[in-house]
């Protein structure tokens, strides 16, 4: 099915360790993007790549870095994991012709 | 001043209410509005776009306050079934986009 996929689903981590989230998408769209979603926090944007080839800060980038590999795939890397990057993460892609950002499932991450 | 400001809520109503939500941004070249619901534990869905001239989808109308800097979103006739969290999201002239922190609603019998 066409939309976003993105693993791990769940992952549980020890403080300190390194992992990368993958998201792919087959709609084509230009723009991708990291959210991560806490109690009471809305969502907040990590990183995003308006196009292949760029990536720019959002909100809440520290502890993260990101990857536009090709048009399809857009990786978020924690180097050194901390507790306080407990979360679930969603990334999503966007086209501005249609307007719509379509989710992937989101990813929920553990950091003991 | 936070990029996109939304009420916080919770909005308690019966059925049958009409509800509004708002929320501001504080970037006056934003160029895309939306509403999005999530429900518990989802990825969040588009629920409608927010045009200049106001929109309505069925018993859901959106609209938008460009000198105001705000969008709002009015729902009539609320359902048991809307109950969920309805975030707005603004679209810089940059393809950056940003949520609001959601408002939940709970619409009860």
């Amino acid at each position: 099915n066409a939309g976003v996929t993105q693993t791990p689903k769940f992952q549980v981590l020890k403080t300190g360790q390194s992992m990368t989230l993958q998201c792919a998408q087959d709609m084509n769209h230009n723009s991708m993007y990291w959210y991560r979603q806490d109690p009471g926090m809305g969502l907040r944007l990590i990183y995003y790549s308006a196009s292949e080839g760029t990536t720019d800060k959002g909100e809440v980038p520290n502890g993260y870095n990101v990857s536009r590999l090709n048009k399809r795939e857009f990786s978020l890397r924690l180097e050194s994991a901390a507790p306080s990057q407990t979360s679930v993460y969603f990334c999503a892609s966007f086209i501005s012709g249609a307007n719509v950002l379509t989710f992937g499932a989101g990813s929920r991450l553990t950091v003991l | 001043r936070k990029e996109v400001e939304q009420d916080p809520g919770p909005f308690n109503v019966p059925e049958g209410a009409t509800v509004a939500f708002n929320c501001t941004y504080s970037n006056s070249a934003s160029q895309s509005f939306f509403w999005y619901r999530q429900d518990c534990r989802k990825e969040p869905k588009l629920l409608m776009s927010v045009y200049s001239s106001g929109n309505e989808d069925g018993r859901f109308t959106a609209q938008l306050n460009r000198a105001s800097q705000y969008i709002s979103l009015l729902i009539r006739d609320s359902k048991l079934s809307d109950s969920a969290t309805y975030l707005c999201v603004v679209r810089g002239s940059n393809y950056k986009l940003t949520f609001g922190k959601g408002t939940l609603l709970t619409v009860n019998p």
